[in-house]
């Protein structure tokens, strides 16, 4: 069964260093999201990408983050300067057309910010 | 309001029915899900129900809905040790998903 894959499962860093989350969503899907999750809380919307843009963004999602798709098969979320508080699980998803209820995630990125 | 509520625990013996509640706030959501969480795993998305349906039944799963009160659960019957999971209720609005906390279902021998 095709799935979405996350590199790296775990993510230390310092803050004030530069993250950048990788995930290869399901090859012909078109729609694609981060979410996240700090501990102990609720996994929480952070963007929307479709045709190469930003189509919805939660006030999570500030200047200090960034999406991108370099390639025909890669999704990044960027973190420029990162603060303790980004310390959470990063969920990429993606899913074939707008049908929000047939949403595939990965496994997650564990970031650690020391 | 964007708000998914549901407890954050449940413990049940083996082979008993699970049922985990949820409440919502927002009105206009399409579908309404159930996420399961195995511990080192993604989000994986066990059932969803569409708004204007009030049950929704797949092999041991049952979904009710009461749109009128904001009240999603989820029972699962004859709960076996491998339904041991953090299991989120969440919604759409637009074209995103807004979850719960994720209820931890613990399995009692």
């Amino acid at each position: 069964e095709p799935e979405v894959t996350q590199t790296p499962s775990h993510q230390v860093t310092q803050m004030g260093q530069e993250v950048i989350l990788r995930c290869v969503p399901i090859s012909n899907h078109l729609y694609f999201y981060w979410y996240r999750q700090i501990l102990g809380q609720k996994v929480e919307f952070l963007v929307s990408f479709y045709n190469n843009e930003i189509s919805e963004k939660s006030e999570i999602f500030d200047d200090q983050f960034s999406v991108e798709r370099p390639d025909g098969s890669n999704f990044t979320l960027k973190i420029r300067s990162t603060k303790l508080e980004d310390s959470a699980m990063y969920f990429c998803a993606s899913s074939e057309g707008g049908e929000i209820e047939k949403l595939f995630f990965g496994s997650g990125t564990q970031l650690s910010v020391l | 309001g964007e708000d998914v509520e549901q407890s954050l625990f449940l413990s049940v013996r083996e082979g008993d029915s699970s049922v985990i509640n949820c409440t919502y706030t927002d009105s206009s959501s399409t579908y309404l899900y159930w996420y399961k969480q195995e511990p080192g795993a993604g989000l994986q998305l066990l059932t969803y129900i569409f708004s204007n349906m009030d049950m929704k039944q797949d092999q041991r799963l049952t979904v009710l809905l009461n749109k009128k009160d904001k009240h999603l659960s989820l029972r699962i019957a004859d709960t076996q040790t491998g339904d041991s999971a953090i299991y989120f209720c969440a919604e759409s609005i637009h074209d995103k998903i807004i979850f719960g906390k994720g209820t931890r279902l613990h399995i009692l021998p």
